[in-house]
């Protein structure tokens, strides 16, 4: 299967401010996704990230928040706006293998907003 | 509303003994179901998947059982080994449901003791 990394790993930032965080896959996939892990908490999809089109979020995110971009079948970015400290979470980067039907992750970016 | 539950946050075994890990859903919609493992700071790895065409699945140490009239799957691992201690997370999806939408359990955090 494909090779999917994220940067950063981890960063620590202050409260206000943005980040956006990097997906590369090293193959093109149709479907590519966002998910967030909150301390303690299980997995959950914030949007799908569509490419050539906008994002198609899940009920409680929303895009002025988590602004997400798809500029090809490679590469894609979510961006944390105006942090507070209820956004430390993992956020992950992941895509569909649309032959298996099994969704595979990158290694995450730890976030810790203080 | 959880959607998949992992009701046992934690699981101590001792080597070479069997691991199981149990996961229970309430949407009879779902029909593919994947467990995955996590390591602290990583990614969670794909494991092993099971269609609700089946009731059972193999891959080497690990087996997956579906028993849909219960709503539930069970991962057993044989025999558990020290390089299994992680996070082990359930994940369901539905072709007419959602399709590209995983919903996760919250995990369960697995000990194999040497």
């Amino acid at each position: 299967s494909a090779v999917i990394s994220q940067k950063p790993s981890r960063d620590i930032c202050q409260r206000g401010t943005s980040l956006t965080i990097q997906c590369q896959v090293d193959s093109q996939v149709t479907m590519m996704f966002w998910y967030r892990q909150q301390p303690g908490q299980s997995l959950t999809l914030i949007a799908t990230a569509n490419q050539g089109s906008e994002a198609t979020y899940e009920s409680g995110f929303v895009i002025d928040k988590f602004p997400i971009s798809r500029p090809n079948l490679t590469f894609s970015t979510l961006t944390v706006s105006n942090m507070s400290p209820e956004d430390s979470s993992i956020y992950l980067c992941s895509f569909r293998d649309t032959g298996t039907g099994e969704l595979f992750f990158g290694e995450g970016s730890r976030l810790t907003v203080l | 509303d959880q959607q998949v539950k992992q009701n046992s946050p934690s699981l101590s075994v001792q080597e070479g003994r069997i691991s199981i890990l149990n996961c229970d859903y309430t949407n009879s919609m779902f029909d593919y179901f994947l467990w995955y493992k996590k390591y602290p700071a990583e990614g969670p790895t794909f494991l092993i998947s099971i269609s609700s065409i089946k009731d059972k699945n193999e891959d080497g140490r690990f087996t997956v059982f579906l028993n849909k009239s219960a709503k539930h799957l069970s991962l057993h691992i044989v025999p558990s080994q020290p390089g299994d201690s992680a996070v082990y997370f359930c994940a369901a999806s539905g072709y007419e449901y959602n399709f590209n939408k995983f919903y996760f359990g919250s995990g369960t955090k697995l000990n194999v003791k040497p």
